[in-house]
């Protein structure tokens, strides 16, 4: 399968600072790719969807403004925790899709925690 | 009610037995399913998808599709205690929504 590579894998970091998160595909071209959240013994939460070369489309109850999502190449999609609080510790997860709508293709996840 | 409701466990299956999964949606649209295993603290990957009513095996993994029920299910044979982990079941129809997830533990 597609490989996706994310990093960082785990940050800490402040309350109020700003911490950025890569997503890349490795060994194909992702022109969508989407951004989970999951918080212990929760189940994943799409956050939105990058489109390269586009706005992201953002689910509803996600702040777009505190959650900035770059897709500037067709292999690398960024999330950027704008101001991080406390409450926005979670797992977070990019993936990308194969050659099957459904058919997922997940990084490794970036454990944030904020102090 | 949930669009993709699974129990969220754990169900406790010993070495060697069958654990059944179920799962079951809401959106009679969805046309794709698939089987998502999560390791404790590891991000998902795919391990089975099923589009069409009826049964799809892939080693010890068989999937079942019953879309007049709206139900999706995984059978996992002979398991093992590596196959200890979260299993998401995932429904594609205008989006792709995620079950909660059900745990399952293999004991030796």
């Amino acid at each position: 399968g597609a490989v996706v590579s994310q990093h960082p894998s785990w940050v800490i970091c402040k309350s109020g600072t700003s911490v950025k998160i890569e997503c890349r595909s490795l060994d194909f071209q992702a022109t969508t790719m989407f951004w989970y959240r999951q918080f212990p013994k929760q189940s994943l939460m799409l956050m939105a969807t990058s489109n390269e070369g586009s706005k992201a489309t953002y689910e509803q109850g996600v702040e777009k403004d505190k959650f900035l999502i770059n897709h500037a190449s067709l292999t690398l999609s960024t999330l950027t925790v704008t101001s991080a609080h406390p409450e926005d510790s979670s797992f977070y997860i990019c993936s990308a899709t194969g050659t099957v709508a459904g058919e997922l293709f997940f990084g490794e996840g970036s454990r944030l925690t904020v102090l | 009610q949930k669009e993709v409701e699974q129990n969220s466990g754990p169900l406790s299956v010993p070495e060697g037995a069958i654990a059944s999964l179920n799962c079951t949606y809401s959106d009679r649209v969805s046309q794709s399913f698939f089987w998502y295993r999560q390791y404790s603290g590891k991000s998902p990957e795919l391990i089975m998808s099923i589009y069409s009513n009826g049964d799809k095996e892939d080693g010890r993994f068989t999937a079942q599709l019953n879309k007049a029920s709206q139900y999706v299910s995984l059978l996992i044979r002979d398991s093992q205690p590596s196959d200890s982990a979260t299993y998401l079941c995932a429904v594609a129809g205008n989006k792709l929504t995620f079950g909660g997830g059900t745990r399952v533990l293999v004991k030796p």
